[in-house]
Formats: structure tokens, sequence, C-alpha cells
């Protein structure tokens, strides 16, 4: 069990342009969650997957924005025409299906720092 | 929908002195409760978590907290702190039959020497 990893850890981008991150889940997790960080705050809910379907999706989470788990295992999140709002860690999270409450135990990544000048 | 206050957000402490980070949870159904820690420019470290059974949890580094339904409250405490333990700690709740996970703004806290 390595943990979930995040890459890349840090961006800067120029606003406007598109940018992705990707995140590997626990090898045997299939839940995978993506969260949004501002300052000061806890993590913002982003959207969800169970294997690669993609079963929430919150109002955060604008037009601009898309998720894909292809194969139910890594997932990508990507950004269209960045703007200076979207600046913030981007967090990922997998879980278990399994025991009750074993599968709302979330593992996060490290994070992906992004800044949009 | 579920919400989640902590009540302090920074809570200044001296090396070996006991803490306490406040909860406080809002649910129209049973929920689950966890506490995470974040260090600077990492992600979250899962501290403990009541799924149910004994409201006194114990978790790593010599944290505990108590369930409290009847006050809607999951409180954090350490009975000595150490200057390692200076990090943002998150309360969150998530409906048992839900999957979206709640966290609160979070608790600075930091140990003084």
């Amino acid at each position: 069990d390595t943990g979930v990893s995040q890459d890349p850890r840090h961006k800067i981008t120029k606003r406007g342009q598109n940018v992705t991150f990707r995140c590997d889940p626990i090898s045997e997790h299939n839940r995978l969650y993506w969260y949004r960080q501002t300052l000061g705050q806890g993590p913002e809910f982003l959207t969800y997957f169970q294997n690669e379907a993609q079963l929430e999706k919150s109002r955060l989470l604008s037009d601009r924005f898309s998720a894909e788990r292809p194969k139910g295992s890594f997932s990508t999140l990507e950004i269209q025409r960045t703007e200076q709002g979207d600046s913030a860690m981007y967090l990922c999270a997998s879980s278990l299906t399994g025991l009750a409450g074993e599968k709302e135990t979330q593992y996060f990544g490290p994070g992906t720092r992004l800044l949009v000048l | 929908a579920q919400s989640v206050t902590q009540l302090d957000s920074q809570v200044p402490v001296f090396e070996e002195a006991p803490v306490e980070l406040r909860c406080n949870y809002s649910s129209s159904v049973s929920v689950y409760l966890f506490w995470y820690v974040q260090y600077p420019n990492q992600g979250l470290q899962l501290l403990l978590k009541y799924l149910s059974g004994s409201t006194l949890v114990k978790g790593i580094n010599g944290f505990e907290a108590e369930f409290n339904k009847s006050q809607t409250s999951f409180h954090l405490r350490k009975p000595s702190v150490h200057i390692s333990d200076t990090a943002e700690y998150f309360c969150a709740v998530v409906g048992t039959g839900g999957f979206k996970t709640i966290f609160g703004a979070g608790t600075r806290l930091f140990v003084k020497a």
C-alpha cells in the first residue's frame, strides 16, 4: 500500500490556460473523490467516482471542470480556461466499499497546489 | 444535509499542556465522524473516526475524541501536546447512508515551547 499519489504537486499557469491533474488511488480502492481547498478553509467536495462511474458532481464544478476515471483506477481532473479564482489546493481521496463506515473512511493524497496568474 | 462547526479557528497552547479542539455537527440522519490532521503543504491524514460502538475513540499520536450524540459534538483531546502536533485539524461528518464528507473550516493548533 503506497497511499494515494497526485501529480503534479505544484502547478503555476497563466489565466486562460488548461491544466490537468492526475490522482492514483490506493490500488484496491474503488471509490475516488476530488476536493478543492482554499486558504483557511476545509476541503470542499467536487466530485466522486465509484469504479469508472462519476456518480455525483458538486455545483462548485463549473462547465470548465471535467473529471474522468476511464478504467476505474487513476483519475484526471481538467480545468479549462483557468481563472484566478481557480487557485487552490486540489485534493484527491480514495476509499473502499465493504464494511459499513469503511467506505466513508477516505485516505487523502498530498494534493496539487494550483496558482493561476 | 450535514454541517460542521469548529468553534475555534486557532488554539495556542504550551508544550506538554492538555488541549481540546471543539467540533459540533448538525445532521437529520445518523452520522460517521472523523478528525483529520493536515501539516503544511500536505494532504489530510486520518487521526481517528467514530463509526459505532464506544463513544470514546482513540486515534494515532495520542489523540482521542468523544462522540456526544445529545450535544451533537465530537471534541478532540490530547493530554500532553508536543511541538510536532502543530498543524491544522479538521473535523468531518458523513451521513451513514451517504458518501459526501463535509468538513469544518479547521482549527490551527499552535504548540509553543
